[in-house]
């Protein structure tokens, strides 16, 4: 059974503050790691997809980064706003399967 | 250009009964996977269709089958409900040959449909 691991559960951060959280997962052959984020009431979206080692990431105040050989990824957020308060899934793409991890909850305090 | 749309988006059913949930891609996506959602979960992969069949599926009893017809469009079928089948059923579609845009599959969710068992 393949286990995305992520970490941690729930976070609450102040506005204007940065933060990461971290994505781990079997450091096996995958095709590519995903990363979504999903307000509430909303469908998921895609923020970034990477799939070699060493790939970083940039949309905006937010990026993310991938180590494929100790299986990790982390999530940053510098300067949070209330924007940014949703879930954030990550997911490995292996065997023909996108799997998720439970993600991280982020609520951003005013 | 229309998204995933799914459909119903509640429903409530009574444990014993069927329930049918329909989805449509993505213009221009050919594959269909189904996720659910449970409470304090994160979206566990049901199954994926692609050229009508079942292409992979996830740790699910035959009481979840489903369909994909030439339109792409797909339904997921759920037999024998049970109360722990109450969940938030999320579709997302892909385009098979891969997006050009991110460099893989990237999957398009729809709002989901939640079904609730009582």
């Amino acid at each position: 059974i393949l286990n995305v691991e992520q970490s941690p559960q729930s976070l609450h951060v102040q506005e204007g503050d940065s933060t990461n959280f971290t994505c781990s997962f079997p450091s096996s052959n995958f095709y590519a790691l995903h990363w979504y984020r999903w307000e509430t009431a909303k469908s998921p979206e895609a923020l970034f997809v990477m799939t070699l080692n060493g790939d970083e990431k940039k949309k905006g105040r937010i990026s993310a980064t991938l180590n494929t050989k100790e299986g990790y990824s982390y999530l940053y957020i510098k300067g949070s706003q209330p924007e940014d308060s949703a879930t954030y899934l990550c997911a490995l793409d292996r065997d023909d399967k996108i799997i998720f991890g439970k993600g991280t909850r982020l609520h951003i305090l005013p | 250009d229309a998204g995933v749309t799914q459909s119903p988006t509640h429903l409530i059913k009574t444990r014993g009964q069927q329930v049918t949930l329909r989805c449509s891609p993505k213009s221009g996506h050919d594959t269909v996977s189904w996720y659910q959602q449970a409470l304090g979960q994160g979206p566990q992969f049901i199954f994926q269709y692609y050229e009508e069949e079942e292409r992979q599926r996830g740790n699910f009893p035959d009481r979840f089958s489903g369909h994909q017809f030439p339109n792409y469009s797909s339904e997921l079928n759920v037999n024998a409900l049970l109360l722990g089948d109450s969940a938030l059923y999320l579709c997302a579609s892909i385009w098979g040959g891969g997006d050009s845009a991110w460099g893989a599959n990237v999957l398009t969710f729809g709002a989901g449909s939640r079904l609730t068992v009582l």
